[in-house]
């Protein structure tokens, strides 16, 4: 299986200003014939399911606030939240799809507001 | 636009087969890939597997000698079966639906049923 490790467990950021979140993944996920990597970013609030965020590492969903950014390839990727409103306090997972035999999640991140 | 909504029991004691449905409203069954995911008390998320309209499947290696999804196309409704479970299988349970083959993502989720494993 394809491991996703995030960092950090958790942060504190204040609002308007930028959190970001890292993801790596055991092996690439950048599949080369179409040059795309297979990361997903979702959001989950308390008691709520988790939302789709992002794809193909850096395509922001529909409805998506330009805040939400993705960026990386490979193994190594970012989400980052330009600016920290008080609704983006959330877990965050990555996801990769690049084995579809085997979906893995990352272990999560929580921010909140300092 | 499209809603999904777990059904089943929430307590199942140990030993026992867990079972859940998805119904999916608001639009057809077809053409997609479903999926059932969970998420322990406090914890992250754990593809258990999915199943496409025609009724093909794929299942998480840690729990494929447990799991059965089937589909309903007649009732617009997917199922999830996990055998001989134990405390380890308490989870919220999410069905959601998945993009594409190639855009395996979880475009649509359920609300989630929390499934208690205890005598």
């Amino acid at each position: 299986d394809i491991v996703m490790t995030q960092s950090p467990d958790s942060l504190a950021v204040s609002l308007g200003e930028r959190a970001t979140i890292n993801c790596k993944s055991s092996q690439s996920v950048l599949y080369s014939s179409n040059n795309k990597n297979y990361l997903a970013w979702y959001q989950q609030k308390p008691g709520q399911p988790p939302k789709l965020l992002i794809y193909w590492a850096s395509t922001r969903e529909s409805g998506v606030p330009d805040r939400f950014s993705g960026s990386g390839s490979g193994t190594d990727f970012t989400l980052t939240i330009s600016s920290l409103q008080a609704e983006d306090v959330a877990v965050y997972y990555c996801q990769q799809y690049y084995s579809t035999s085997a979906l893995t999640f990352g272990g999560g991140t929580k921010v909140e507001i300092k | 636009q499209v809603q999904l909504q777990e059904s089943g029991p929430g307590l199942v004691k140990p030993s026992e087969t867990l079972s859940l449905t998805c119904t999916v409203s608001g639009g057809s069954i077809s053409s997609y890939y479903w999926s059932w995911i969970r998420q322990p008390p406090g914890k992250g998320l754990e593809w258990i597997g999915y199943i496409y309209y025609s009724g093909s499947t794929n299942y998480n290696p840690s729990l494929k000698s447990r799991v059965t999804i089937s589909v309903d196309t007649s009732k617009n409704q997917f199922s999830l079966k996990l055998s001989s479970v134990t405390a380890a299988d308490t989870a919220v349970y999410y069905c959601a639906r998945v993009g594409d083959i190639v855009l395996m993502v979880y475009e649509v989720w359920g609300q989630g049923t929390l499934v208690t494993v205890s005598s």
